[in-house]
């Protein structure tokens, strides 16, 4: 049993560049979510998804874009990455879509120059 | 104001120590407190879950809520090395979606 997997751990990018982050679940959870944490702020949400085809922003959305076509997959695009973007981004899913504990993957670090 | 608030420390401790990490909340609307645990360059895991007021216990940590002046507190006894770790705190209303946490505190445990 996987939990959830993130991918890619490590990425560089140049400003203006786009690319997707992608986390995946096996737990066939309901809720599926984004966060960014940076030093001192702690954990920010992002986007967040309570079903598939259902999304909705967090606390900071701009910059980003999420889709969630299956249950099992939630990637996060950067549609053009700035530095403001350097973070380390968390997806996180729970069984139901109100209660219960948040399931984390192993994070993936993104830097951009 | 933030929804909620903590103290990133860091905080350093001697082994066997007495461990207080407390949040501070602004909306009476949340039901769901929580503490996640997070190690260095992995992800954070749920470490204890209550819902309303008072204590809930699981070998040497116990959290505590106090609605009426909206805190809430991890205790860990007996610490250890291996207790070395982020500590974060997060809330949530009943019926919503969202989790907000705290920045968390991180917390060293020297042997």
């Amino acid at each position: 049993n996987a939990g959830v997997t993130q991918t890619p751990k490590f990425q560089v990018l140049k400003t203006g560049q786009s690319m997707t982050l992608q986390c995946a679940q096996d737990m066939n959870h309901e809720y599926m979510s984004w966060y960014r944490q940076d030093p001192g702020m702690g954990l920010r949400l992002i986007h967040y998804s309570v079903g598939a085809g259902i999304t909705d922003q967090g606390e900071v959305p701009n910059g980003y874009n999420v889709s969630r076509s299956t249950t099992e997959d939630f990637p996060l695009r950067l549609l053009s990455a700035a530095p403001s973007q350097t973070s380390v981004y968390f997806c996180a899913s729970r069984p139901d879509r109100t209660t219960g504990e948040l399931f984390f993957g192993e994070g993936s670090r993104l830097t951009v120059l | 104001q933030k929804e909620v608030e903590q103290d990133p420390g860091p905080l350093s401790v001697p082994e066997g120590a007495i461990v207080s990490l407390n949040c501070t909340y602004s909306n009476s609307a949340f039901q769901y407190f929580m503490w996640y645990r997070q190690y260095s360059r992995k992800g954070p895991e749920l470490l204890m879950y209550t819902y309303s007021s008072g204590n809930k216990e699981d070998g040497r940590f116990t959290a505590q809520v106090d609605k009426s002046s909206k805190y809430i507190s991890l205790f860990i006894r007996d610490s250890q090395p291996s207790d070395s770790a982020t500590y974060l705190c997060a809330i949530k209303d009943t019926g919503g979606f969202k989790t907000i946490f705290g920045a968390g505190t991180r917390l060293f445990v020297k042997a």
